[in-house]
């Protein structure tokens, strides 16, 4: 059973450029969440996404930042014109029931914004 | 407004000894605590975690305790090996937001030879 994976690992972009980043959950799991890890910080939750439907997003900047979990198809975290500050490791998650339960995670997608 | 404060922020322990990290938490209704152990430049992997019923949970040489009565925990390590060194993470989730929860900003563990 394969782990979380996310996608690319590493991704540059310049400033003013859309990145997208993409997340496949553990076999079986259909919550999916998205945190944000800023050099040498703690990580920060995002947004929590059931298929085709967006639970909690009370931690995305309401610019530029969107999200989404398709019926078929991997997650995908979308970041329009981005900007130096969005530089940082994007982490995804998953589990197979939302409340409290276990999530896993992914190695993280690090976004770097020249 | 649900907290997690950890502390050490960050701790140096020579190979082989013990070290424990401490937790508390405000967030409420307490719904479960999980301790993660992150690997720089890698994702966290769980070690532990607790129900409101808990009051210890072992995972080989990682140790929690949970005192929901006061709201703190603590993750012991014992006879580190230099693969502890990583950021450990206390996680609590609450009953009635679904998915959400709270994390501490870490403990930078350094073991050193």
């Amino acid at each position: 059973n394969a782990g979380v994976m996310q996608n690319p690992r590493h991704l540059v972009r310049r400033r003013g450029q859309e990145a997208r980043l993409r997340c496949s959950p553990m076999k079986g799991h259909s919550h999916v969440y998205w945190y944000r890890q800023l050099p040498e910080e703690g990580l920060k939750f995002m947004v929590y996404l059931q298929k085709e439907n967006i639970i909690d997003e009370s931690g995305m900047p309401k610019e530029r930042f969107s999200a989404e979990f398709p019926k078929e198809g991997p997650s995908i975290l979308r970041i329009q014109q981005v900007v130096r500050g969005d530089s940082a490791a994007y982490f995804c998650a998953s589990s197979p029931t939302p409340i409290g339960s276990e999530q896993y995670f992914g190695p993280g997608t690090r976004l770097t914004v020249t | 407004k649900n907290q997690v404060e950890q502390s050490p922020q960050s701790l140096i322990i020579l190979e082989g000894k013990n070290c424990t990290l401490q937790c508390n938490y405000t967030v409420s209704p307490f719904s479960n605590l999980r301790w993660y152990k992150q690997d720089t430049g890698r994702g966290p992997v769980s070690l532990t975690i607790m129900t409101f019923s808990e009051n210890t949970k072992s995972n080989g040489r990682y140790t929690a305790t949970l005192d929901a009565d006061t709201k703190q925990s603590s993750l012991h390590i014992t006879a580190s090996q230099l693969s502890d060194s990583a950021s450990y993470i206390c996680v609590v989730s609450a009953g009635t937001n679904a998915g959400k929860s709270t994390f501490g900003d870490g403990t930078t563990l350094t073991v050193k030879p």
